[in-house]
């Protein structure tokens, strides 16, 4: 069964780096590893998108190993407007169709 | 980024009355759009993908003929809730995607209260 997991919520403080970790069994060969940042009454908003090993854009980090099971997002220097849902979202293939599977979401708080 | 315009973005109907939600991509074309609906601290539940000029996909459960998906340009794809009841009160949110790309741009969701 394709299946994303990923925390339910975090806290953290102003300033800090922020590392939520998504595992993902049965992803895809060839699909991407995508994540959202979902404020509340909001459509999610991209962050960053993946393949393998390491993306790095101006808001975040990707860091995916080898074996693409899981997925790790770094927001560096988190401030109090962080305070979101962040999903993980991967394609799997599950009985020869491809689906896409969200995380159940991870609920970050950030703390002055 | 690429844009898409997702209206209303708040619907008040009654029991028994149809909703349309439209989902436009303001500065690309879009071969392919998703329609999604959240529950409550729930996940985005992937509802149907439709593809421009095509019949939808629909999700396991979902059921095609009270959620009538049309993706008649490039632009624009609508999804409208047929005689409506309570328990389709929630938020509905579509994405797009750029063609070739496999980043996809979110609307900005609409909720949906039927009373």
């Amino acid at each position: 069964l394709a299946k994303t997991t990923q925390p339910i919520s975090m806290d953290s403080y102003e300033g800090q780096e922020v590392n939520i970790t998504c595992s993902h069994n049965n992803i895809a060969t060839n699909d991407y590893i995508t994540w959202y940042q979902q404020f509340p009454s909001q459509g999610p908003r991209f962050i960053i998108q993946g393949y393998k090993t390491k993306v790095t854009n101006e808001v975040a980090s990707l860091f995916i190993p080898a074996d693409r099971k899981s997925s790790t997002l770094s927001l560096p220097r988190v401030s109090l407007s962080d305070t979101a849902v962040y999903y993980c979202l991967v394609g799997a293939v599950m009985d020869s169709n491809y689906q896409l599977i969200w995380g159940a979401g991870t609920k970050l708080i950030i703390k002055p | 980024g690429a844009v898409v315009s997702q209206h209303p973005s708040r619907v008040i109907c009654k029991s028994g009355t149809s909703v349309k939600i439209e989902c436009r991509s303001l500065d690309f074309q879009a071969t392919t759009m998703f329609w999604y609906r959240q529950f409550p601290k729930k996940s985005l539940m992937l509802m149907a993908t439709s593809n421009e000029g095509s019949k939808a996909t629909y999700e396991q459960g979902v059921e095609k003929d009270k959620f009538l998906i049309n993706h008649a340009s490039l632009t624009l794809s609508t999804l409208t809730v047929t005689s409506a009841h309570p328990e389709d009160s929630s938020f509905y949110i579509c994405s797009a995607e750029d063609r070739g790309d496999t980043e996809a741009f979110f609307g900005q969701g609409t909720r949906l209260t039927v009373v």
